[in-house]
């Protein structure tokens, strides 16, 4: 199976501050994706990747960028933080043959 | 737009009892369905998938869903509910775009709880 990995799974920021979340998969996959999970609300998808160098826009880009320089890695950036981005962000590669999404276990981020 | 429903935001089952997690999906075409489960602080692992050809399909930890395009619905199922079964169920519809994958479109959840 895929492993998709997150770095931080629980961080604490304050308003204004860059954030970087990172994404790593050991699979070779080309599609990788980044969702925010929050209660009631169920997943968003905030941007997505086909490949390297290339990102398309979810829902919810709004606050939002991404990097993905190699294949294996997909960040996702937040610029100058806001309290309304607290949440719990995941990260997913696709299988290529299956459609198939592999998620890491979460990055749970506070903003104060 | 493609939508994805789960209609029950909270269940309660009984240990041993039966479980039906409902889903209902709007597409113009057979989509690719998912259900996923989530437990708590945890990222969502894959419980079964379908794609094409027997209607039921089989998955791990005893589950099983059944895709019928006349409703379009792909309900979950369990004969018998363990207590670590307790977690946050997720319906999921793929869309195909141009013969390559792409995103998958999700339910909001149903929260599972056990009763002992």
């Amino acid at each position: 199976d895929v492993k998709v990995t997150q770095s931080s799974r629980y961080l604490v920021k304050r308003t204004g501050e860059k954030v970087f979340l990172e994404c790593v998969q050991d699979m070779d996959h080309e599609n990788m994706f980044w969702y925010r999970q929050d209660p009631g609300l169920g997943l968003r998808l905030i941007y997505f990747s086909y490949d390297v160098k290339m990102k398309e826009k979810g829902d919810i880009p709004e606050g939002y960028s991404v990097s993905r320089e190699k294949k294996e890695r997909f960040s996702l950036i937040l610029e100058s933080a806001s309290t309304n981005q607290t949440s719990m962000y995941l990260c997913a590669a696709q299988g290529s043959n299956t459609g198939e999404l592999f998620f890491g276990e979460g990055s749970r981020l506070t903003v104060l | 737009a493609q939508s994805v429903t789960q209609p029950d935001i909270h269940i309660t089952v009984s240990e041993g009892a039966s479980l039906e997690l409902r889903c209902n999906y709007s597409y113009g075409a057979t989509p690719y369905l998912f259900w996923y489960v989530q437990s708590p602080g945890q990222g969502l692992q894959l419980l079964l998938k379908y794609f094409s050809g027997d209607t039921l399909v089989q998955g791990i930890k005893g589950f099983e869903a059944e895709f019928k395009r006349s409703q379009s619905s792909f309900n979950l199922r369990k004969p018998s509910v363990h207590w670590s079964d307790a977690a946050e169920y997720f319906c999921a519809v793929g869309l195909n775009y141009g013969g390559s994958q792409g995103n998958l479109i999700f339910g909001k959840g149903t929260k599972l709880s056990v009763k002992p």
